[in-house]
């Protein structure tokens, strides 16, 4: 199995800025994603984290607004940028391998005003 | 293309009766079928999964769940609920396997009365 600690647990934040999460795995994984689950609503795929290159982002995500970064195995980092209320919500990480299920953080609980 | 439909968005028992949370999949291949129970404020843990070896999977705090290829189900149940199953429980289908690929149910809400 694996454990994936993630901060901030959860963050108030204004409108315009910028909020950066840590996701950080306590042994070497092939696959990390980040998940975006909205209020009273199911877990949407963001993107597929890919070490050292580019993530790939699901239909409806774009770089400019999630940028995501993966320097190596066991740690990545999501950005909620020029955030807006929409923006609020649960953002997870999850880590797994092609033989494993996915394991998941507790989750950011994002607010924004 | 998958697609995961849970068929009731809550379920209210009484503690110590059975409890049934219902879901069906869509998957142009052999899928790999998991159930994720996520309580207030927690993450998502792995309640059981479905990976083309026996039908009946048995999972942690006495739940398990059935494939059904012919019905293309894949329904979770524990014979008698507790008060600590209160949660939100999602069903996941996956044609990658692992950790990859995944669509979640929209989830059940699942209520236990004393």
């Amino acid at each position: 199995s694996a454990v994936i600690s993630q901060k901030p647990s959860r963050d108030i934040c204004q409108r315009g800025t910028s909020l950066t999460i840590q996701c950080q795995v306590d042994s070497q994984v092939t696959m990390m994603f980040w998940y975006r689950q909205q209020p009273g609503q199911s877990l949407t795929l963001i993107a597929t984290a890919n070490q050292g290159s580019e993530a790939t982002y699901e239909s409806g995500f774009v770089i400019d607004k999630f940028p995501i970064s993966r320097p190596n195995l066991t740690f990545s980092t999501l950005t909620v940028s020029n955030m807006s209320p929409e923006d609020s919500s649960i953002y997870l990480c999850s880590a797994g391998t092609p033989n494993t299920e996915a394991f998941f953080g507790q989750g950011t609980r994002l607010t924004v005003v | 293309a998958q697609s995961v439909t849970q068929l009731d968005s809550h379920v209210s028992v009484s503690e110590g009766t059975p409890v049934l949370l219902r879901c069906n999949y869509s998957s142009s291949y052999s899928p790999s079928l998991f159930w994720y129970v996520q309580h207030p404020n927690k993450g998502l843990q792995l309640l059981l999964k479905y990976t083309s070896a026996a039908t009946l999977v048995k999972g942690i705090n006495g739940f398990e769940a059935e494939f059904k290829k012919s019905e293309t189900s894949f329904h979770l149940t524990k014979p008698s609920a507790h008060m600590s199953d209160a949660a939100e429980y999602f069903c996941v289908v996956s044609d990658r396997g692992g950790a990859d690929g995944l669509t979640f149910g929209k989830g059940t809400h699942l209520i236990i009365q004393p």
